[in-house]
């Protein structure tokens, strides 16, 4: 059972509304993910975080912003959420690369519909 | 062109069958290679993970690389019911910057049918 956690696990908004998308991880990890997921699509890679105030954006341009306070906590935010923001979202952790494979760990996802 | 290709499929076959799932990619920095497995509305799970060419074998997974087609399979014997999922070929380059990430294939599709 992966100890990485994504709520809400579906949500369906109006256009124009914020929304929080929440991952929480208890294994200490200090890399943290957040991917994008399309159906036939591969996963896009929108922000990522090496540890507590580094915050980077990724491959996929977005409009979202994330934050990453404390080492367990990486949430995901939408301003003003349109219909072209509805999509998978996966959030990932991985303690390092020391190993060189940078094996993630993924939540189960948080499906967001924009109407 | 994408930097990894994969077959989405969907694939179907008998339970009992040997499945082969493949990639091919363009980028001859990559040098680690994963398979993840995604049930439905669930996230990716790491199944198999190579460094360089050749292959690794666990249970009835085998995942091959061949560096020099730019080639990695993932083959499942004696495929199950419970095998029926996406797979999702993942890779990437060395540890410095942008190499790090991950690069992911579009995942097939697999129902092994009872």
């Amino acid at each position: 059972e992966a100890d990485i956690y994504q709520t809400p696990r579906y949500l369906v908004i109006g256009t124009g509304k914020k929304i929080t998308l929440e991952c929480s991880q208890t294994m200490g990890h200090d890399k943290m993910y957040w991917y994008q997921q399309d159906p036939g699509m591969e996963l896009h890679l929108i922000h990522y975080s090496y540890g507590v105030n580094s915050t980077e954006k990724g491959d996929l341009s977005s409009e979202s912003t994330v934050s990453r306070i404390r080492t367990e906590h990486f949430p995901l935010t939408l301003e003003s959420a349109r219909p072209s923001h509805t999509s998978q979202y996966l959030c990932a952790s991985t303690q390092g690369d020391l190993s060189g494979a940078n094996v993630l760990t993924f939540g189960a996802g948080s499906r967001l519909t924009v109407l | 062109q994408k930097e990894v290709e994969q077959d989405p499929g969907p694939l179907s076959v008998p339970e009992g069958a040997i499945v082969s799932l493949n990639c091919t990619y363009s980028n001859s920095a990559f040098q680690y290679f994963m398979w993840y497995r995604q049930y439905s509305r669930k996230g990716p799970e790491l199944l198999m993970y190579t460094y360089s060419s050749g292959n690794k074998e666990d249970g009835r997974f085998t995942a091959q690389v061949d560096k020099s087609s730019k080639y990695i399979s993932l083959f499942i014997r004696d495929s199950q019911p419970s095998d029926s999922a996406t797979y999702l070929c993942a890779m990437r380059g060395g540890l410095s910057g942008s190499a790090r990430q991950l690069t992911f294939g579009s995942g097939t599709q697999l129902t092994v049918l009872p």
